[in-house]
């Protein structure tokens, strides 16, 4: 059954340096959607895409913040210059047209020291 | 304020019983919600789906219902197994743009 899949599962990265979140979404999906969800908290919402460009962020998704889909496969995001309190898990999803569900990735988990 | 509450925020409970989870919601317009199901370390993995017109949707051993007028939801776990211990997180889409508005979860753990 088709996943949507994340590398790294963890990074670990000095604070101030920049770090790129990998994401595979499932292949004949058309949006894609980055989540945070810090210990303890609930899931949140960074950034929806679609058709190459974003469609919608959050006021959390700043201008540290940048997502790319380089190559019909890959969707990644960007954090510049990490902070202490960007430690989070970090989620991928994906969903098909006309469809709302969206299935989501393992989660890369990001710890800034 | 968060638009999506859930209740307890966890709960144990011995292998073989059953327990359920609550959740109360603002978000409106409602499209759908949804109950996922999240082992630690792991994404999200939905477990049900309802719209405003279902009152209740099963998936094996979970049970979920749906008060629209109220805007509550419960997840009925039945004779539950070990496996079942994750996070059970509330989830309701937006009607238009289709924004997900989550709760922080029902930490569930089960004992033998």
């Amino acid at each position: 059954e088709p996943e949507v899949t994340q590398t790294p599962s963890h990074q670990v990265t000095q604070m101030g340096q920049e770090v790129i979140l990998r994401c595979v979404p499932i292949s004949n999906h058309l949006y894609f959607y980055w989540y945070r969800q810090i210990l303890g908290q609930k899931v949140e919402f960074l950034v929806s895409f679609y058709n190459n460009e974003i469609s919608e962020k959050s006021e959390i998704f700043d201008d540290q913040f940048s997502v790319e889909r380089p190559d019909g496969s890959n969707f990644t995001l960007k954090i510049r210059s990490t902070k202490l309190e960007d430690s989070a898990m970090y989620f991928c999803a994906s969903r098909n047209s006309g469809a709302n569900e969206q299935f989501f990735g393992p989660g890369t988990r990001l710890t800034v020291l | 304020k968060n638009q999506v509450e859930q209740s307890p925020q966890s709960l144990i409970i011995l292998e073989g019983k059953n327990c359920t989870l609550q959740c109360n919601y603002t978000v409106s317009p409602f499209s759908n919600l949804r109950w996922y199901k999240q082992d630690t370390g792991r994404g999200p993995v939905s477990l049900t789906i309802m719209t405003f017109s279902e009152n209740t949707k099963s998936n094996g051993r979970y049970t979920a219902t749906l008060d629209a007028d109220t805007k509550q939801s419960s997840l009925h776990i039945t004779a539950s197994q070990l496996s079942d211990s994750a996070s059970y997180i509330c989830v309701v889409t937006r009607y238009g743009n289709n924004r997900l508005a989550f709760g922080k979860g029902n930490q569930v753990v089960v004992i033998p």
